[in-house]
């Protein structure tokens, strides 16, 4: 069955650190794949999106994910967190009129 | 280019009354779904409306029906209230449907008492 694995529940850094945060998940064939952030009592806003193409995906808010077919992974990086990142992040994949949500990491930062 | 409108923004509501909530999408889009998430649950689907025809289904009771107009805005009601339905209910709008690129709305806060 398709599904989406964010493995991580919370994760916390300092500010001004790297993050990456984990996303695999189980598909038939390639699909497309999203990553959103939902600040609290918000929507969904989407960060980034792979269709094709070029592996490595910048997308707003100086963040990035890289698609890794071999090993069904498309983590989200960023090289330097603000205090204003702090937020919940959720990995999607979508296909053939489907979409799945992954449950979402929560991203504490420390200042 | 407005993005995707939802009313209202918060409700309370008692056990047993029903509810209808609007979702208006991005000019052009055709597609738009609803979810419920819940701390508990997480983001769960509920249906997707394209083109006026309802296209996906979630896992969720017959209380839990949407309709879509021709002008794309759709509706969501449940009916028979449960205090487990209070919950941000999301509406998403695409231009190609659900799988590919979505906008979401703020959502509407329901609280069930």
């Amino acid at each position: 069955a398709q599904s989406v694995t964010q493995p991580d529940i919370h994760i916390t850094v300092s500010e001004g650190a790297s993050l990456e945060l984990r996303c695999n998940y189980s598909y038939g064939a390639t699909p497309y794949l999203f990553w959103y952030v939902q600040s609290p009592g918000q929507g969904l806003q989407l960060l980034l999106k792979y269709f094709s193409g070029d592996t490595l995906v910048q997308g707003i808010k100086g963040f990035e994910a890289e698609f890794k077919r071999s090993q069904s992974s498309f983590n989200l990086r960023k090289p330097s967190v603000h205090w204003s990142d702090a937020a919940e992040y959720f990995c999607a994949v979508g296909k053939d009129d489907k979409i799945i949500f992954g449950k979402g990491t929560r991203l504490h930062i420390l200042p | 280019k407005a993005g995707v409108t939802q009313t209202p923004r918060y409700l309370i509501k008692t056990r047993g009354q029903q509810v209808t909530l609007s979702c208006s999408p991005i000019s052009g889009h055709r597609s738009v779904s609803w979810y419920q998430q819940t701390p508990g649950q997480g983001l769960q689907f509920l249906f997707e409306y394209f083109s006026e025809t309802q296209r996906n289904k979630g896992n969720f009771p017959g209380r839990f029906s949407g309709r879509q107009f021709s002008n794309s805005r759709s509706e969501m009601n449940v009916s028979t209230l449960e205090l487990g339905d209070s919950a941000l209910y999301l509406c998403a709008s695409s231009s190609l449907g659900q799988g590919t690129e979505a906008f979401f709305g703020q959502g509407t806060r329901l609280t069930v008492v």
